[in-house]
């Protein structure tokens, strides 16, 4: 079984420009979640998909973050546009939605950096 | 906010010794479940252990939780080179399901 996959692994963009993430959670799941850890910090939660619907986006730190999963399946995450305080590692993970509690599991991360 | 905070922040041992990890929180919660991660890689799941949960094993690691104290330890026996990684606690709470995570602790298992 595949496990999350998150593209790009990195990206290097300067400030003022626009960035796109993409999260492919394992098949199925319908739980998808972003969480970003940045320089230095402790990882934190941005929001929580349950299949295309937005469950929570209490984390989202302001209006240049989108986050959109269209058809349930993959999702997406664009900054636009970017700041230097966005510079770190976003995670996705996925989980079922048939036992609670349950684990999340995460894909490798995307490193940004805003230059 | 709910943060968890994580002691100690660095922990250095040697092959054959073991490792114990804390986490505090601050709020009520349902479970508490600790992730491993390795350099430049994903986080992960290590094992949960329930609110009405005191202890729990997996192999090596036995996680305790005393929720009256709001903290959860994580001990690794016999640890061996391969432990080398960023140990994270997260918590979540009832009617939610995102994780909120401590602050990690690094463990360097040196052969």
């Amino acid at each position: 079984e595949a496990g999350v996959t998150q593209f790009p692994s990195h990206s290097v963009i300067e400030k003022g420009q626009t960035v796109t993430l993409r999260c492919d959670p394992i098949s199925g799941h319908d739980n998808l979640y972003w969480y970003r850890r940045v320089m230095g910090k402790e990882i934190k939660f941005l929001l929580h998909f349950v299949k295309e619907s937005k469950q929570d986006e209490s984390g989202m730190p302001n209006n240049r973050f989108l986050a959109e999963r269209t058809g349930g399946t993959y999702s997406t995450l664009k900054v636009q546009p970017a700041e230097l305080e966005d510079s770190g590692v976003y995670f996705c993970a996925s989980s079922p939605r048939e036992a609670i509690p349950y684990e999340q599991y995460f894909g490798p991360g995307t490193r940004l950096t805003v230059t | 906010s709910q943060q968890g905070e994580e002691d100690p922040q660095a922990l250095s041992i040697q092959e054959g010794e073991n490792a114990t990890m804390n986490c505090s929180y601050k709020t009520s919660i349902n479970n508490l479940q600790w992730y491993r991660q390795n350099s430049g890689r994903g986080l992960v799941h290590l094992i949960l252990i329930r609110s009405n949960e005191r202890e729990k094993h997996s192999g090596r690691l036995r996680v305790t939780l005393d929720t009256s104290k709001k903290s959860s330890s994580l001990l690794i026996t016999a640890s061996r080179a391969a432990d080398t990684a960023s140990y994270f606690c997260a918590t979540v709470s009832y009617n939610t399901d995102k994780l909120i995570f401590g602050t990690g602790t690094r463990l360097q298992v040196f052969p």
